[in-house]
């Protein structure tokens, strides 16, 4: 079985610094894919950012880079220049693949809070 | 810009009603599924319907039946729910299901439900 941990129920970080947010897995599968979303107050959920595991270099998207260590079984999340839109829920999630639906495992999400 | 349309957005309903959830994508999609969302925890899979057919059932009572009419349509009718049964219920789609199929959940805004 899958499981995603995130260990930090609750951040907080200055306008304009950086933040690292953490998650860890566990699988014996030795290809799949993870992603970090973020839910606003507006509770809809959006792609922040996507990982191969079969993929050594780690993703980045504008603010947003992790940082995969596949045999630690380690995703962080790191955003840059932090912004007060950047205010959300943050759920790392784990994808394994099934030809009856790719299924998410997600972990339990970090509150992180932008202060202005 | 979501691509995964949900309605109502808002639906306060007795425990006694009959009422539908409504899930649209023009994504071309081929997998939807249904979660449920509890306030600050992370989503639950309820069902997923791959090219039309139910794939998965997480053990979900029958007082939620879902239906896909369509590749681009799918519904969660409710009957007799019960208060805790309030919660946001997310559809999401992706291409398909399978390793080779597109490795991204889409997720709609929701639609928050309250059972009284």
């Amino acid at each position: 079985a899958q499981t995603v941990t995130q260990s930090q129920p609750e951040m907080s970080v200055q306008e304009a610094e950086t933040v690292t947010l953490s998650c860890t897995y566990d699988t014996s599968e030795s290809n799949y894919y993870l992603f970090w979303y973020k839910q606003p107050p507006s509770r809809q959920m959006i792609l922040v950012i996507r990982q191969e595991a079969y993929k050594q270099q780690n993703a980045t998207e504008n603010r947003f880079s992790v940082n995969f260590q596949k045999a630690a079984k380690s995703f962080s999340l790191k955003i840059s220049d932090s912004q007060l839109g950047d205010t959300a829920m943050y759920f790392c999630a784990f994808m394994s693949f099934s030809n009856t639906g790719n299924q998410f495992y997600f972990g339990t999400g970090t509150s992180l809070t932008v202060i202005p | 810009d979501t691509e995964v349309t949900q309605t109502p957005k808002h639906l306060v309903m007795g425990m006694t009603n009959k009422k539908s959830l409504k899930c649209e994508q023009h994504m071309g999609h081929r997998a939807m599924y249904w979660y449920k969302q509890k306030a600050k925890k992370p989503p639950e899979l309820m069902f997923v319907y791959s090219y039309e057919k139910l794939s998965i059932n997480e053990s979900v009572p029958s007082r939620f039946s879902p239906e896909c009419p369509n590749s681009s349509l799918l519904n969660l009718h409710l009957h007799a729910l019960q208060p805790e049964d309030s919660a946001l219920y997310l559809c999401a789609s992706s291409q398909g299901t399978g390793r080779y199929s597109g490795n991204t959940i889409y997720f709609g805004e929701g639609s928050w439900l309250t059972v009284v």
